[in-house]
């Protein structure tokens, strides 16, 4: 069946410093890879978007990675900020609807 | 620009109730997402609308989930009766149908189910 993983252990990292969270899949050949930022009590919120035949991603501070042979996504944050902390949730398409991933809590402490 | 307007906020009821929540989506925006999130998990697709068809519902727990979207805006999701399992956020999102701009999601619904 199809899985994705990501690291449900939170992401504890000092003011500045970069971020690397990671999305794994099994069982998936998507053609696009989203990340979301949720806050609590709110809805997620669409940050980047990349292709399969695209590597790298870039917006701002964020980075994405995506490499189709690992089945795996990689969400850079650089210079973070306190403002950052949230749950990072990866999104895979699956037959032009996308099945999203628990998330990563973020918490940049100053 | 207005975003997804959801209501009510919160929810409390008894287990066998019934309940019904309401989406607004974003005005021009023809594909309607309803997703469940239990608490620690990400969202699940629970049906998906394009304008007043249903695309998908194949996750829609149909003896007691249903959901409608008449005329094409807003849309009503209703649990009858409602179970224990069912206590989890009900997010609403739309998009205008290319990937490229992701989905709006609106604040979403509490469920507690008591």
């Amino acid at each position: 069946s199809q899985k994705i993983e990501q690291n449900s252990e939170a992401l504890n990292i000092q003011e500045g410093k970069t971020a690397t969270l990671t999305c794994n899949y099994t069982n998936y050949s998507p053609a696009y890879l989203q990340w979301y930022r949720q806050d609590p009590g709110r809805g997620p919120v669409f940050l980047l978007l990349i292709r399969e035949n695209e590597k790298e991603k870039r917006k701002e501070r964020l980075k994405v990675t995506f490499d189709t042979t690992l089945k795996q996504s990689l969400f850079h944050i650089t210079a973070s900020q306190p403002a950052d902390s949230a749950t990072y949730l990866c999104a895979l398409d699956s037959w032009g609807k996308f099945q999203f991933g628990a998330g990563t809590q973020v918490v940049v402490t100053p | 620009e207005a975003g997804v307007a959801q209501s009510p906020r919160y929810k409390i009821i008894e287990k066998r109730q019934s309940v019904a929540f309401w989406c607004n989506p974003i005005s021009g925006h023809a594909t309607l997402y309803w997703y469940q999130q239990i608490l620690g998990q990400g969202p699940k697709l629970l049906i998906q609308f394009q304008n007043n068809g249903v695309v998908d519902d194949s996750q829609l727990p149909k003896d007691r989930f249903s959901a409608e979207r008449l005329k094409g805006v807003d849309s009503t999701l209703k649990i009858q009766p409602a179970k224990l399992e069912d206590s989890a956020v009900y997010l609403c999102a739309s998009s205008l149908g290319d990937v490229i701009y992701g989905y709006t999601f609106g604040s979403g619904t509490r469920l507690t189910v008591v």
